[in-house]
């Protein structure tokens, strides 16, 4: 099955604690991208890659980095967290011609 | 300031009657639009798109109306099903770009 995972889909941590959330596609698609859903914001982008070792910043990528070693993987590193990266977390994937991106299931992270 | 806005942030609709979703972006540049559906605990699924070329785009019970000069789009969903019951996204970008705006998200509630 076609998919976009996601690992762990809920995550609570402390403040200044390194984490990392996997994300790994099946489609062969060379964009990825990481979003966060916050309420009455929608979903602001991150991080996006084009291809392997290509990445670049999308609106809100402060406190985030992300690595695209391998094209069906690209994990969101969290360095030091804090409160305010407390949020639903959502990875995509599309192809260069795609339509629109495949989303996975999301990963809620609670930042204490 | 949001680019992309979706100001009713609730509807109800009766089952077999017309959901109409609205949206409105202030940000000229925008040529691509698209919108999504989130079930709780999902992610986002590609519902349907529209280019700036046209002004309509059907499919199914689904369609999506663009007027460029009031920087407004619509989603008609013709009937409304209970299972449309979800929270609805806007989102746009300047081409195919990587950079999707997402707008803040409409929650539809199809009652049977």
């Amino acid at each position: 099955e076609a998919q976009v995972t996601q690992n762990p889909r809920y995550l609570i941590t402390v403040t200044g604690k390194k984490l990392t959330v996997t994300c790994s596609q099946n489609m062969n698609h060379e964009y990825m991208s990481w979003y966060r859903q916050d309420p009455g914001l929608g979903l602001r982008q991150i991080y996006y890659s084009m291809n392997v070792e290509v990445t670049d910043k999308g609106d809100v990528p402060e406190g985030y980095k992300v690595s695209r070693k391998e094209k069906r993987n690209f994990p969101l590193i969290l360095e030091s967290p804090s409160p305010n990266q407390t949020s639903l977390y959502f990875c995509a994937s599309r192809t260069g011609q795609g339509v629109g991106y495949t989303f996975g299931s999301g990963t809620r992270l609670t930042v204490v | 300031d949001q680019q992309v806005k979706q100001n009713s942030p609730s509807l109800s609709v009766q089952e077999g009657r017309i959901s109409i979703l609205n949206c409105d972006y202030t940000n000229s540049m925008f040529d691509y639009f698209l919108w999504y559906k989130k079930y709780p605990a999902e992610g986002p699924t590609f519902l349907i798109s529209i280019s700036s070329i046209k002004d309509k785009n059907e499919d199914g019970r689904f369609t999506v109306f663009l007027n460029k000069s009031a920087k407004h789009l619509s989603l008609h969903i013709v009937p409304s099903q209970p299972g449309d019951s979800a929270v609805y996204f806007c989102a746009a970008s300047v081409g195919y770009g990587q950079n999707f705006v997402f707008g803040p998200g409409t929650r539809l509630s199809v009652l049977p």
